[in-house]
């Protein structure tokens, strides 16, 4: 069955931090990942995707992302997180007919 | 707004009434999903929609629900007999690649 594991539930930072949530993906075939934010208040917007290609993908505000086959990872990375990444993040994986397979999350919370 | 569009925001039922969700996804995709997200948690693949063909409802998580695209444009999703427990937020995504996803509509089942 497909999984996706974040292993990281709750996460605090101070400004300035360096970030990296760790993503771990159990899935059949070509895989597609996905990194998605919830702000307080907001619906899902997607952060970034990797379909193929390059393996070290970037994605809006900052953020990247590196797919490492080996490992069956996807961590998010931003070197220095501001207030305002104070969210919650979905890993995801999969997609077309099967729909998308999404972690529990990692709220994140960035201390001024 | 261009956006994936969601009705109503929010709805408050009794147990055992029948409730129905409305989707209007981005003008150009053909993918439409459903998904449902409890709190503390990501959200539940429920079923998938390529224009109006539904092509993956197995993941539905009763025979109460339902999913309609009947012109390949926006959906509804029906709960039939509501109980407590679906008490959720229910989310739409359209997709063409990658999904994109509503507001989402909070049901609160009394």
């Amino acid at each position: 069955a497909q999984s996706v594991s974040q292993h990281n539930h709750h996460v605090i930072l101070s400004e300035a931090a360096s970030l990296e949530l760790g993503c771990n993906y159990s899935y059949g075939g070509t895989v597609n990942l996905f990194w998605y934010v919830q702000y307080p208040g907001q619906h899902l917007q997607l952060l970034l995707k990797y379909f193929s290609g390059d393996p070290l993908v970037k994605g809006i505000k900052g953020f990247e992302a590196e797919f490492i086959k080996s490992k069956f990872s996807f961590n998010l990375r931003k070197p220095s997180v501001q207030w305002s990444d104070t969210a919650e993040y979905f890993c995801a994986a999969g997609g077309g007919a099967d729909g998308l397979t999404f972690g529990k999350g990692t709220h994140l919370i960035i201390q001024p | 707004d261009t956006g994936v569009s969601q009705n109503p925001r929010h709805k408050i039922t009794k147990r055992g009434q029948n409730v129905t969700f409305r989707c209007d996804p981005i003008s150009e995709h053909n993918r439409l999903y459903w998904y449902r997200q409890t709190l503390g948690q990501g959200p539940e693949f429920l079923t998938y929609f390529q224009n109006e063909a539904q092509l993956e409802k197995s993941r539905l998580l009763s025979d109460r629900f339902s999913a309609e695209r009947p012109k390949g444009s926006f959906s509804t999703l029906e709960i039939q007999r509501t109980e407590q427990g679906d008490s959720a937020m229910y989310l739409c995504a359209s997709s063409y690649p990658a999904p994109f996803f509503g507001e989402g509509s909070r049901l609160t089942v009394l």
